[in-house]
């Protein structure tokens, strides 16, 4: 399968602890995006990479949250000292250079107990 | 404000009729996106459109660009069918080398046997 993967699909956790997500995009997809979708919502966006230069990031992203790109091929999205208002979906999106097709990856569940 | 509103929120359908999700947008777009989403699960993207009109077995999307207005039409819908259907925009900045995808709240659409 050479889609996006996310990973883990569901996370469990308690409050106060910290957790992380894994994106892999689409091999030689050069932009890479986080969203946030809570029940009943649209997805909302957090993050944006290109490459491995953050070049947005949105204020619902708390000093709590960061997302790195190191290489430029897969990225991780950490929360720390997560709070229940965190449960949501976490999607990750990539796309090639300027082209305007997305691919979605199946989204990490994260629910704080 | 959000940028893509989706209507109706809800629609509940019998089996056989036709339906029709409607996106309006504020902003010049790249491309228009159109998802679905089941219970539970990632995101399947159904469409991408820059223009006209496109199909796909008994899925219709139709963009107006000069309206900011798309459509996503299901003929003979069945309760398979039945998911979150949402729309989003590719919104470039103004240099036109800053892409991110904004979302509208989705449909929830249930088709009854």
């Amino acid at each position: 399968d050479t889609g996006v993967s996310q990973n883990p699909r569901h996370k469990i956790t308690k409050r106060g602890q910290n957790v992380t997500f894994r994106c892999d995009p689409i091999s030689e997809h050069n932009r890479l995006y986080w969203y946030r979708q809570t029940l009943g919502q649209g997805p909302e966006f957090l993050t944006y990479f290109q490459n491995e230069a953050q070049l947005e990031k949105s204020r619902l992203l708390s000093d709590r949250f960061s997302a790195e790109r190191p290489k430029g091929s897969f990225s991780t999205l950490e929360i720390q000292r997560t709070e229940q208002g965190d449960s949501a979906m976490y999607l990750c999106a990539s796309s090639f250079r300027d082209r305007h097709e997305a691919f979605f990856g199946q989204g990490t569940r994260l629910t704080v107990v | 404000k959000n940028e893509v509103e989706q209507s109706p929120q809800n629609l509940t359908a019998q089996e056989g009729e036709f339906i029709t999700i409607n996106c309006s947008y504020s902003v010049g777009i790249s491309a228009l996106h159109w998802l679905q989403q089941h219970p539970g699960g990632g995101i399947v993207s159904l469409f991408m459109l820059s223009s006209g009109k496109k199909k796909h077995g008994r899925l219709i999307a139709t963009i107006n660009i000069q309206e900011k207005h798309s459509s996503l039409h299901i003929t003979a819908s069945h309760p398979r069918d039945s998911a979150v259907y949402i729309c989003a925009q590719f919104q470039s900045n103004s240099g036109g080398s800053n892409y991110k995808l904004t979302f509208g709240k989705g449909t929830l659409l249930t088709v009854n046997p």
